[in-house]
C-alpha cells in the first residue's frame, strides 16, 4: 500500500517570489513520482514525473521537483511565479509492485497575488 | 490529436434519479480510470479497465455506482438513485497502457449537482 501527504491545503504567495508545494509518500516498494497541476474547471495535466535517474526533474512552465529518497519526498519548486500558475496541483504516486492505481495526494492550491 | 473527452460537462439531477456519464479517451489508450473529485478531498479513485481484463472495481463506494467500457474505448459511469453526497466532479483518465510509470491523460470532467 502507498500513501501521499501535501502538507499544505493552500499555499499563498506574490507573484515573482519562489515557491515550495512539498509532498510526502510512503511505499514499501520502489516508487515513480508525478505532479499534476489543475487549472480550474478544468482536468488535470502532467507537469513532472520522476521515474528514475536523476533526482532534479525538469518540468513544463519553468516547475521542478527533487525525489529525496531517504526522506521519501518530492517537492515541487518554481524559482518565480506568476499570477497564471494559481491552480490547484496534485502529487501522485505508484508503485512497480504490481499496482497499476497511482494513490493522488489531497491537492495544493497555489495562490498568486499581484 | 484529440485529449480525453467527457459528457456532459454540467449535470443537474434530482435525488433519486439515475444519471449516466461517459468518457471518450485517447485512441488506442488501453487504460481508464475513473475519479470522483469532491471539494478539499483530492481525487478518489473509483474504477480501472484494461484492455479486455475484468475491471478493477475496488473504488465504488456504493452498489449504486457501476460502470462499463464497450469495444475498449468508450467509457460509461451510471449512478442509480443519485444521492445529495454523490455531488462532485467526476474525471475520467486515460493511459496508453497499465504500466504505472505511464502518465494519466485527463478529461475535463463532469460536474454533477444532486438537488
Amino acid at each position: 500500500a502507498q500513501s501521499v501527504t501535501q502538507l499544505d491545503s493552500q499555499v499563498p504567495v506574490f507573484e515573482e517570489a519562489p515557491v515550495e508545494l512539498r509532498c510526502n509518500y510512503s511505499s514499501s516498494v520502489s516508487v515513480y513520482l508525478f505532479w499534476y497541476v489543475q487549472y480550474p474547471n478544468q482536468g488535470l495535466q502532467l507537469l513532472l514525473k520522476y521515474l528514475s535517474g536523476s533526482t532534479l526533474v525538469k518540468g513544463i512552465n519553468g516547475f521542478e521537483a527533487e525525489f529525496n529518497k531517504s526522506q521519501t519526498s518530492f517537492h515541487l519548486r518554481k524559482p518565480s511565479v506568476h499570477i497564471s500558475d494559481t491552480a490547484e496541483y496534485f502529487c501522485a504516486v505508484s508503485d512497480n509492485g504490481g499496482s497499476y492505481i497511482p494513490t493522488f495526494g489531497r491537492g495544493t492550491s497555489l495562490i498568486v497575488h499581484p | 490529436g484529440a485529449g480525453v473527452s467527457q459528457s456532459p460537462s454540467n449535470k443537474v439531477t434530482e435525488k433519486g434519479k439515475d444519471v449516466e456519464l461517459r468518457c471518450d479517451p485517447i485512441s488506442g489508450h488501453t487504460a481508464l480510470y475513473w475519479y470522483r473529485q469532491s471539494l478539499g478531498q483530492g481525487l478518489e479513485f473509483l474504477i480501472y479497465f484494461q484492455g479486455n481484463s475484468a475491471p478493477d472495481k475496488s473504488g465504488l463506494p456504493s452498489d449504486r455506482f457501476s460502470a462499463e467500457r464497450t469495444g475498449g474505448s468508450v467509457s460509461t459511469l451510471t449512478i442509480q438513485r443519485t444521492q445529495q453526497e454523490d455531488s462532485a466532479v467526476y474525471l475520467c483518465a486515460s493511459s496508453p497502457d497499465r504500466s504505472s510509470y505511464n502518465e494519466q491523460f485527463f478529461g475535463p470532467g463532469t460536474r454533477l449537482t444532486v438537488l
